[in-house]
C-alpha cells in the first residue's frame, strides 16, 4: 500500500487565514521534506526535517517519526502561497517517497 | 548559486520518436534521480544514479533508460516515446543519505 498518505488533496484559503497539511506514514521514516510546486512548475524546497519543527516565515513544519506523521502549517496565507504542496519521506532507502500532493488555492 | 538545471523546459514529440532529457547540477552531488509527476500520483521514481555509470532502476523504469558519464550530468532517454509518457519530469540530486534533495524546474513532455 501507499507509504505516504497526504491530506487534504485540495485546500481553499482566504488571504490572511491559515491551515495545515498533513502526511501520515505507514512505516518509520528517517526524515521528511516538503516542497511547493509553483505556477511555473518548479519544485521549491521548503523544509527538510529529521525531527522536531522548523519555521520559515509564515510556514512551519513538524515531523514526528515515532508517531509517523508530518505537518505543514500555513499562517496568514497570501496569494503567492497558492500551488501544489508535496511531502516526501526519506525511509533511509534509495530515494524519497512522495505524497500525492495538496493543491492550495488562496483567494482574496 | 547551487542548483539543478533541466533542459528543455518544454518538449513536444511524436509517438515513436527518441527523447533526450538532460539534467545538470553544480553541487558535486553523488546521487541523482529522475522522477515523473502525474496528477494524483505524486512523483514516481524512474531511475537513480549513485555516481558515474552506477545507475539503478526506480519504481517505474519501463520505457526509459539513463546515462551518467559525468557526475554533474544525468540524462533520461526515451528510445521510442509513447503517449503515456506524457508527463512532467523532474531531476533531483542529493549528497547522499541524511541530506535534502534539490530539484530541477521540471521538463514538461507531450507525446502526440
Amino acid at each position: 500500500g501507499d507509504q505516504v498518505e497526504q491530506s487534504p488533496s485540495a485546500l481553499s484559503l482566504h488571504e490572511g487565514t491559515g491551515s495545515a497539511l498533513r502526511c501520515n506514514f505507514t512505516t518509520t521514516m528517517r526524515a521528511v521534506q516538503w516542497f511547493r510546486k509553483n505556477s511555473r512548475g518548479s519544485l521549491i524546497n521548503l523544509f527538510y526535517l529529521a525531527s522536531g519543527t522548523k519555521e520559515n516565515g509564515r510556514l512551519k513544519s513538524a515531523f514526528d517519526s515515532k508517531e509517523r506523521y508530518s505537518t505543514l502549517h500555513i499562517r496568514d496565507a497570501q496569494l503567492e502561497d497558492s500551488g501544489t504542496y508535496f511531502c516526501a519521506a526519506d525511509q533511509g532507502g534509495r530515494a524519497l517517497i512522495f505524497g500525492t500532493g495538496t493543491t492550495v488555492s488562496v483567494s482574496p | 548559486d547551487m542548483k539543478v538545471t533541466q533542459m528543455p523546459r518544454y518538449l513536444i514529440k511524436r509517438m515513436g520518436e527518441n527523447v533526450l532529457l538532460e539534467c545538470g547540477q553544480d553541487m558535486s552531488h553523488e546521487t541523482m534521480y529522475w522522477y515523473r509527476q502525474d496528477p494524483g500520483l505524486g512523483l514516481q521514481l524512474i531511475y537513480i544514479s549513485y555516481d558515474v555509470d552506477s545507475n539503478s532502476e526506480g519504481d517505474i523504469p519501463k520505457g526509459y533508460r539513463v546515462s551518467r558519464k559525468k557526475r554533474e550530468h544525468f540524462s533520461l532517454i526515451l528510445d521510442s516515446a509513447k503517449t503515456n509518457q506524457t508527463s512532467v519530469y523532474f531531476c533531483a540530486s542529493s549528497s547522499g543519505q541524511n541530506s535534502d534533495y534539490t530539484f530541477g524546474s521540471g521538463t514538461r513532455l507531450l507525446v502526440i
